[in-house]
């Protein structure tokens, strides 16, 4: 089975230019979450969507920062300007939502590198 | 969610039984134990979960104290390809699906 499928594996570009990071869950869940890893922060929650609903965006770090989910099997997440503390690695991951203890099942991410 | 407390580094000889210790003592009756692993440069991996029984799957085992106050997940024969950062997470049933809180976790290193 295909798992969650990440593009960019990697991107690099300057500060002030639009990324657009891009995520297919696996077929069937509901729920999709955005994750940024950083060496200083380690793993943190951006935003999670549920039957393609954004339900908590808390931990967007700012305005800059959007994410849609046009249906089931596609998201995406906009920097935009984008600035060279955004560097990071981005992990997209689903989840079956079926009692709230199913797992999330991890992307293997966006190297984002912004210059 | 309650925080949970692990050793920064272990190390393994590939072959023998890694024990991979968790604290978790403010756990709430309502919190699971999942336990996540990242091998360089790739996604978090699931690997189990568990409430208060002790669970087996194909990867390991969970050892959950009677009190759940901390858990330990077992690799029966570790292999080179094991070595990575190993979390342990506890999560509210049926709370928000957000709630995924990655700590530090402990970095496995398996040897031959």
């Amino acid at each position: 089975d295909a798992g969650v499928i990440q593009s960019p594996r990697h991107e690099v570009t300057e500060m002030g230019q639009e990324v657009t990071l891009r995520c297919k869950p696996i077929s069937g869940h509901n729920s999709l979450f955005w994750y940024r890893q950083t060496m200083m922060r380690g793993l943190e929650l951006l935003i999670y969507f549920n039957n393609n609903v954004p339900i908590d965006d808390s931990g967007m770090p700012e305005d800059r920062f959007s994410a849609k989910m046009p249906n089931a099997s596609f998201s995406t997440l906009k920097i935009q300007p984008s600035e060279p503390r955004d560097s990071a690695v981005y992990f997209c991951a689903s989840s079956h939502d079926r009692g709230g203890n199913q797992p999330q099942h991890f992307g293997d991410g966006t190297r984002l590198s912004i210059l | 969610d309650a925080k949970t407390t692990q050793p920064t580094s272990m190390d393994c000889a590939e072959g023998r039984a890694a024990n991979l210790p968790c604290n978790h003592s403010t756990i709430s009756g309502n919190e699971y134990v999942y336990w996540y692993r990242q091998i360089h440069s790739q996604g978090p991996q699931y690997i189990i979960h568990g409430l208060k029984n002790n669970e087996t799957n194909e990867m390991a085992s969970l050892i959950i104290t009677e009190d759940r106050k901390s858990s330990t997940l077992i690799l029966p024969h570790a292999t080179l390809r094991d070595t990575a950062v190993y979390y342990c997470i506890v999560r509210v049933y049926g709370g928000s699906q957000g709630n995924l809180i990655f700590g530090k976790g402990t970095k496995l290193s398996v040897k031959p």
